[in-house]
């Protein structure tokens, strides 16, 4: 299995732009998270999803922010209109329901910057 | 709520020597607990996990950790490490929901 995929890896744009980034999960998790890792607040959850469903959104910063899962196999994490604050790397990682696994695979990350 | 403790943003050892990475949990159900080590550039790799049974738990690289009920406590040991341990590590705690709680992590850095 390829493993999580997320894109693009490298993200530069400018304030007021949208940015939408992607991820592809491991085929067969049914809970894909998204995360927000800074220096200054560490690795953040912003939403998860579990069958496609958002199941929780309360780490979702602010109305900028908005995430989709239209298919098992694909979500975005959009940001309309972004900051210089949302300088970070974005996380994907998605988890299987088997038994008692409860772990999560993490993709490579997106690494955006926002000038 | 649940909550993760990492004591030390930074842990110093020598290569050979003992590796100890604290970590304290609050979590009002029983939880699962993991591990997972992040390399530069990198997402986070699972080390290890306890969810039920033995609270001695053996993971990838020689590191292993004991959940302690009575003292909250999830520490990671490895008896001897290496320079290829030099890394970010993690604390996190999940329950049955799937919502998993990061700690803010461990930078641990060997010395030659």
């Amino acid at each position: 299995d390829a493993g999580v995929i997320q894109s693009p890896r490298h993200e530069v744009t400018e304030m007021g732009q949208e940015v939408t980034l992607r991820c592809k999960p491991i085929s067969g998790h049914d809970y894909l998270f998204w995360y927000r890792q800074t220096m200054m607040r560490g690795l953040e959850l912003l939403i998860y999803f579990n069958n496609n469903v958002p199941i929780d959104d309360s780490g979702m910063p602010e109305d900028r922010f908005s995430a989709k899962m239209p298919n098992a196999s694909f979500s975005t994490l959009k940001i309309q209109p972004s900051e210089p604050r949302d300088s970070a790397v974005y996380f994907c990682a998605s988890s299987p329901r088997v038994g008692s696994s409860y772990e999560q695979y993490f993709g490579p990350g997106t690494r955006l910057t926002v000038t | 709520a649940q909550s993760v403790t990492q004591l030390g943003s930074h842990v110093s050892v020598s290569e050979g020597a003992l590796v100890l990475l604290r970590c304290n949990y609050s979590s009002s159900v029983p939880p699962y607990l993991f591990w997972y080590v992040q390399y530069p550039n990198q997402g986070l790799q699972l080390l290890l996990k306890y969810t039920t049974g033995a609270t001695l738990v053996k993971g990838i690289n020689g590191f292993e950790a004991e959940f302690k009920k009575s003292e909250t406590s999830f520490h990671l040991t490895k008896p001897s490490a290496h320079m290829s341990d030099a890394a970010e590590y993690f604390c996190a705690v999940s329950d049955v929901s799937f919502k998993t709680i990061f700690g803010a992590g461990t930078r641990l850095f060997v010395k030659a």
